[in-house]
């Protein structure tokens, strides 16, 4: 049982290239998200998966593209990247979008924008 | 919008010290609050919850953790630090939804 898992582990990418992170979870949950990391800004929610087939924009959205491709996977997309999307980034799940249920969380990508 | 503020961002204790971290966040209606920890090289992972009920939340690892509505806090404490506590400790807060705002994290550092 690998939890959540991530990859790649680091990337760094010039300005203007695109990549997608890859995210996946073994527990059969429903609920997925993606957060940055930032260093003195704390974790903040790019886009998340309610449920498979739902997509929703979280607080900083901009310069991302998410799918969720099945009930396990949920990819993120920097279609041009930019030097202010350096930063970690984490994805997480919960078994459903109730609010007591724990957010499991992956080990992260840095990813560096030059 | 709601948020977090987590005051203390670098805190240094000796081995068997007493810590407390603060947290408060800003949000007049009912509130679900979290701590995780961030060990060096691993996943976040959740100390403790509160959801309703008792006040006083104890978590794993003997931290614990005290709601006080009237202030908007959610402070956590262990009685007694090790040096395996080392770690980046994050606060969050959700309204209602799965949502979280994290505050921006606490380091801490335990010397032997």
């Amino acid at each position: 049982n690998a939890g959540v898992t991530q990859t790649p582990k680091f990337q760094v990418l010039k300005t203007g290239q695109s990549m997608t992170l890859q995210c996946a979870q073994d527990m059969n949950h429903n609920s997925m998200y993606w957060y940055r990391q930032d260093p003195g800004m704390g974790l903040r929610l790019i886009y998340y998966s309610a449920s498979e087939g739902t997509t929703d924009k979280g607080e900083v959205p901009n310069g991302y593209n998410v799918s969720r491709l099945n009930k396990r996977e949920f990819s993120l997309r920097l279609e041009s990247a930019a030097p202010s999307q350096t930063s970690v980034y984490f994805c997480a799940s919960s078994e459903s979008w109730t609010v007591t249920d724990e957010q499991f969380f992956g080990p992260g990508t840095r990813l560096t924008v030059l | 919008a709601q948020s977090v503020s987590q005051h203390n961002h670098h805190v240094i204790l000796s081995e068997a010290a007493s810590l407390e971290l603060g947290c408060n966040y800003s949000y007049g209606g009912t509130v679900n609050l979290f701590w995780y920890v961030q060990y060096p090289g691993q996943h976040l992972q959740l100390l403790l919850k509160y959801f309703s009920g008792d006040p006083l939340v104890k978590g794993i690892k003997g931290f614990e953790a005290e709601f006080i509505k009237s202030k908007f806090s959610f402070n956590l404490r262990k009685p007694s630090v090790q040096w395996s506590d080392t770690a980046e400790y994050f606060c969050a807060v959700n309204t209602g939804f799965q949502k979280l705002v994290f505050g921006t994290g606490t380091r801490l550092l335990v010397s032997p």
